[in-house]
């Protein structure tokens, strides 16, 4: 059974770089039958796709963020990561790690999910 | 401002059956499938209905999805104190180079 897990820091500092990582345990992050995505939910909030990558590094953002978010995957440690930059207030979120099909438009639903992790942005 | 427009809240007495909405466009639900997720305080959102209204296993045949149009919706019959929780429809998005696309959650209190 596939299991995701985020990582990272639980603070970060207004104007720096958010950095996350999402491990992949019971699966390969170098199926091609899967891409991975992070999606992310304010406190009180309704939940905000970021954007997912492919094991080949081929990565979609959401188009209100694309600007600030860059994606990338380490196959040898199966892990995937989340940069987001100059980070304010309205970052501070549950971060989630999920997986979903190839392709997404055919086979699009989030499963499996990660635990999530909370990142506040405050200086 | 979410892309999918869904109520933010719904209520109903155990028993009920309850309806809760998802309205898109022809680029989002019009045109690709839908899918509902659940979620309980504090922790990760679990996928509810799937493609053509496929329920993973362990989800109860209470729960179901339907399209019609640009809209979508999720039915809860014969309610249940335990599935008060919130809800989330996501669908693919056609416009640009295609992204996904979420609803804002519809909150269901079970009276």
């Amino acid at each position: 059974q596939v299991q995701l897990q985020e990582s990272g820091p639980g603070l970060v500092k207004p104007s720096e770089t958010l950095s996350l990582t999402c491990t992949v345990s019971g699966g390969s992050v170098s199926s091609g039958s899967y891409f991975w995505n992070w999606i992310r939910q304010p406190p009180g909030k309704g939940l905000e796709w970021l954007g997912y990558i492919y094991y080949s590094g081929s990565a979609t953002y959401n188009p209100s963020l694309k600007s600030r978010v860059s994606m990338s995957v380490d196959t040898s440690k199966n892990q995937f990561s989340l940069k987001l930059r100059s980070v304010t207030a309205a970052d501070t979120a549950v971060y989630y790690c999920a997986r979903i099909g190839s392709p997404p438009k055919a086979l699009g639903w989030f499963d499996p999910w990660g635990q999530g992790t909370l990142v506040t942005v405050s200086s | 401002q979410s892309v999918l427009t869904q109520p933010p809240s719904a209520s109903g007495t155990p028993g009920q059956r309850v309806t809760i909405s998802c309205s898109g466009s022809d680029s989002n639900i019009g045109s690709n499938y839908v899918y509902w997720y659940q979620q309980f305080p504090r922790t990760a959102p679990r996928l509810l209905v799937s493609r053509n209204g496929q329920r993973p296993s362990g989800v109860p045949d209470r729960f179901s999805g339907s399209r019609s149009g640009t809209s979508a919706s999720l039915v809860i019959s014969g309610l249940r104190s335990e599935d008060e929780a919130d809800y989330y429809c996501a669908s693919w998005d056609d416009s640009l180079s295609g992204y996904v696309v979420l609803g804002g959650g519809t909150k269901l209190t079970v009276l």
